[in-house]
């Protein structure tokens, strides 16, 4: 199984909030979970990536949440300002094999000023 | 060399025609991958090379689509007589072979097919 099932598919946030988004995987191989900012008319842009041995990773003001048992990941994002308005996607790897990434099917988050 | 850089940005041909994009990875970076993004939807993969070599290819890659990467540095993906299905944004990605696995992406080249 490959599949990686990403939710909400949109959010909407007061500047201030904490937009919460979720992912869960199948294939228990993987070993790479990384997340994506994309803009209209952009590539997606690198954001955080986290290993399966750890549990979270904080890097400015986002924070990956791990929980291996149950293959699931999540992505938060603190104190949202109407800049992170953009489409947020997980992902997931198998280093050794390529590491070609496995792409959720993407959220939209919109942070209200 | 301030990224990965694809060209067209856009690309508007009639059905049945053959298009070529080009992409200029990251000079430092072996690995080379080809994503496919279509509206609303997560971006797939399509191909990859390691420095010369194509290792892998999906099946989302029919016949009508080929990718090079002469000598190891630029790619091009070739798309012939293409279908309106082929309508999408087609993005190149750079990562080095070792150590960070993070992408770089580039900006991608959107292809309408009327």
């Amino acid at each position: 199984q490959q599949q990686v099932k990403q939710s909400p598919q949109s959010l909407i946030v007061q500047k201030g909030g904490i937009p919460i988004i979720n992912c869960a995987y199948e294939n228990t191989a993987f070993d790479y979970f990384p997340w994506y900012q994309q803009f209209p008319g952009k590539g997606p842009a690198l954001l955080i990536a986290i290993r399966p041995d750890v549990s979270e990773k904080k890097e400015g003001r986002f924070t990956i949440s791990f929980n291996k048992s149950a293959k699931q990941f999540s992505l938060h994002i603190m104190d949202s300002q109407p800049g992170d308005s953009a489409t947020y996607f997980c992902a997931a790897s198998i280093r050794a094999a390529g590491n070609k990434l496995t792409f959720g099917g993407g959220t939209r988050v919109l942070v209200k000023p | 060399d301030t990224g990965v850089s694809q060209d067209p940005r856009h690309k508007i041909t009639k059905r049945g025609q053959n298009v070529t994009f080009r992409c200029d990875p990251i000079s430092e970076h072996n690995r080379l991958y080809w994503y496919r993004q279509t509206l609303g939807q997560g971006p797939e993969f399509l191909t990859y090379f390691q420095n010369e070599a194509q290792l892998e290819k999906s099946r989302l890659l029919s016949d009508r689509f080929s990718a090079e990467r002469p000598k190891g540095s630029f790619s091009t993906l070739e798309i012939q007589r293409t279908e309106q299905g082929d309508s999408a944004m087609y993005l190149c990605a750079s990562s080095p072979m070792a150590g960070s696995y993070g992408y770089t992406f580039g900006s991608g080249t959107r292809l309408t097919v009327v």
